[in-house]
């Protein structure tokens, strides 16, 4: 299809409960990138993908989180042990090439921890 | 450090008075500049990319032009649907992260 699909649209996680994000960027993509969106629009990047390899993990804090983009599977972003200031909306975004053309994003995840 | 300044941070207009907003930036290499349009609820949606100082690009009511250290968005006559959060966003030449500004919130009354 023609649209980043992400599921779930809400999760909600109590403080320490584990979180499973899910992206399926647009066929033929073959770079997908995840960005948190947290108050004020403030875009922070946390990781990227060239198909299944990892392009860009700098902004990714390694201790929780960590992403997969498996062939055949859609991407995953999870948290281990969720904390209270992980609240935000998680953005995946795929682009054809190094994103010339622009990214497209999905409609996000809204997490909350409670 | 490489930042991303976007003013103002809203904006009221009526319909049909244009208006532009600004994107300040600076980046160690800029591969392209972007701009976003971003509906309460809905991830950002590509309006622009903007390579070399001097270019301009339109869309419709929206015309978008990039100097060396600032990017501005022209919206001509605008329509109550245009309403939303423009964001402007900077790709360093080094990797192909975006650095976000905070965003304008353009409201555009009837």
């Amino acid at each position: 299809g023609e649209e980043v699909a992400q599921t779930p649209k809400h999760l909600v996680r109590g403080e320490g409960q584990k979180a499973k994000l899910y992206c399926a960027p647009i066929k033929g993509h073959s770079y997908v990138f995840w960005y948190q969106q947290v108050l004020k629009n403030e875009f922070k990047f946390l990781i990227s993908f060239q198909n299944e390899n990892v392009f860009d993990e700098t902004g990714m804090p390694k201790e929780r989180f960590s992403a997969k983009c498996l062939p055949n599977s859609p991407c995953s972003l999870e948290i281990q042990a969720t904390k209270l200031e992980d609240s935000a909306v998680y953005f995946c975004a795929s682009s054809q090439s190094d994103a010339g053309s622009g990214y497209t994003f999905g409609s996000g995840t809204r997490l909350t921890v409670v | 450090e490489d930042q991303v300044t976007q003013s103002p941070e809203a904006l009221r207009l009526q319909e049909g008075e244009s208006s532009s907003l600004n994107c300040s930036y600076t980046v160690s290499g800029l591969r392209g500049l972007f701009w976003y349009r971003q509906d309460p609820g809905k991830g950002p949606e590509f309006l622009f990319t903007l390579y070399s100082a001097g270019e301009e690009k339109e869309k419709e009511r929206l015309k978008a032009t990039l100097t060396k250290k600032e990017s501005f968005l022209h919206i001509t006559a605008p329509k109550p649907e245009d309403s939303a959060t423009y964001l402007c966003a900077v790709q360093r030449d080094s990797n192909y992260q975006l650095i976000w500004g905070a965003g304008t919130k353009l409201i555009i009354k009837p």
